[in-house]
């Protein structure tokens, strides 16, 4: 079975652009999250979705917004980027996150924005 | 709010035991894990708890107390690919929360 696929797997941007970044959970997982990682702050938890549905958010402004589609693959947005968004982005499935359920991550994104 | 806290570095000599403690305060609490990350790489599951107690998985067991809020990650017989971060994280409301993770070093 596949595993979690994210793309790009490497970006640089601007200051002021918007990006978004792609990730394609393992099949028949439905639940998808995103994560912010970086050396300072460690893991972060971005939002969780699950049938096209966000169920939780981390506290990062509504600057990052995300989205999942109808087959479960899962887009996340960030707009007006800024120097402090360079991070490694990480995405992660599981079956339904129904509590034991174990999440697997994808390789991530890493986002440099100068 | 969440607080999970684990140390940050621990160094040990290869074929050797380390214990890597995390306690957490977080607001609910539906199960904790490790994950295992190497520099430059994504976290990889190690172990899931979510009753009080042990579970073993080969050279990996993981503890955990939901009344002190206390778990521990082992790793026995240790070996040189071991040296990574490890993480706790906490589950809850479908969200999970991590503490900043704990870096071994396995010397030889």
């Amino acid at each position: 079975k596949a595993g979690v696929t994210q793309t790009p797997r490497y970006l640089i941007k601007t200051r002021g652009q918007q990006v978004t970044l792609s990730c394609s959970p393992i099949s028949g997982h439905r639940s998808v999250s995103w994560y912010q990682q970086t050396p300072g702050q460690g893991l972060q938890f971005l939002f969780e979705y699950f049938s096209e549905t966000q169920r939780n958010k981390g506290n990062f402004p509504g600057r990052f917004s995300g989205r999942q589609f109808s087959n479960s693959r899962s887009e996340m947005n960030v707009s007006t980027l800024e120097l402090g968004d360079s991070a490694l982005y990480l995405c992660a499935s599981s079956l339904s996150q129904m509590y034991q359920e174990t999440q697997y991550f994808g390789p991530g994104t890493r986002l440099l924005v100068l | 709010g969440q607080n999970i806290d684990q140390p940050t570095e621990m160094t040990a000599t290869e074929g050797a035991i380390v214990q890597i403690n995390c306690t957490y305060q977080t607001s609910g609490f539906n199960g904790l894990f490790w994950y295992q990350q190497h520099a430059g790489e994504a976290p990889t599951f190690l172990s899931y708890n979510v009753l009080d107690g042990l579970e073993e998985k080969g050279r990996f067991s993981s503890f955990l107390s939901r009344s002190k809020g206390y778990s521990y990650l082992l790793l026995k017989e240790l070996q040189m690919k071991d040296s990574a971060s490890y993480l706790c994280a906490v589950l809850n409301d479908y969200k999970l929360s991590f503490g900043a993770g704990t870096t071994v070093t396995v010397r030889a």
